[in-house]
């Protein structure tokens, strides 16, 4: 059963405008949210994240929204670049376990084009 | 360069052999993570060692699946007779006891023919 789920497998955008990628989480237990950036043939790389306590985060040209209601996140990467074109995973942390074990989705490759 | 190290990049084995890999961790993070990713899904969570102890292991992990962690330093994953759905990217990450956030190594890509 996915926890977390990444509905769009693929967005592609315009160099400039804004990329605005979704992410949707079933478990209430999570409490700590990251997005991670992937390029072929190499691990992912840590981008973001959000604690539950927060609504929102910013750095530089990245935002994270956290919608605990809806159970409903998204990464707003302004201005999009081709050095964005990767995939971008979101991923979570369950409260109830102090390991640190991630839950992630299924991705979503994003394509900047100039 | 001072980031989650694996080795190697790349495994090509024939089916009912068995294969190891190495992850070496941020020097110093307590916890370790080995994770699963197939072509189309996220990474999914294969075992944790918070320093030498194996805290945790997901059903994915089957009995041909073992991982170490002596010392609490370097991990090893081990995979006895190989199959072809064992074909995959095995990632590492390790985190500091009180981060949030996984450090991923570049993964081993595991061919199984």
């Amino acid at each position: 059963d996915q926890q977390v789920k990444q509905n769009s497998p693929s967005l592609s955008v315009q160099e400039g405008r804004i990329s605005i990628l979704n992410c949707d989480y079933t478990n209430s237990m999570f409490d700590y949210f990251l997005w991670y950036k992937k390029y072929p043939a190499e691990g992912p790389t840590f981008l973001i994240s959000i604690s539950s306590i927060k609504d929102k985060n910013e750095d530089g040209r990245f935002t994270v929204f956290l919608n605990k209601s809806a159970k409903h996140l998204s990464l707003h990467i302004v201005p999009s670049q081709p050095g964005d074109s990767a995939v971008y995973f979101c991923a979570a942390r369950d409260r109830g376990s102090t390991l640190g074990r991630l839950y992630f989705g299924r991705g979503t490759q994003l394509t900047v084009w100039p | 360069d001072t980031g989650v190290s694996q080795d190697p990049r790349h495994k090509i084995t024939k089916r009912g052999q068995n294969v190891t890999f190495r992850c070496d961790p941020i020097s110093e993070h307590n916890r370790l993570y080995w994770y699963r990713q197939t072509l189309g899904q996220g990474p999914e969570f294969l075992t944790y060692f918070q320093n030498e102890a194996q805290l945790e292991k997901s059903r994915l992990l089957s009995d041909r699946f073992s991982a170490e962690r002596p010392k609490g330093s370097f991990s090893t994953l081990e995979i006895q007779r190989t199959e072809q759905g064992d074909s995959a990217m095995y990632l590492c990450a390790s985190s500091p006891g009180s981060g949030n956030e996984a450090f991923f190594g570049q993964g081993t890509r595991l061919t199984v023919v």
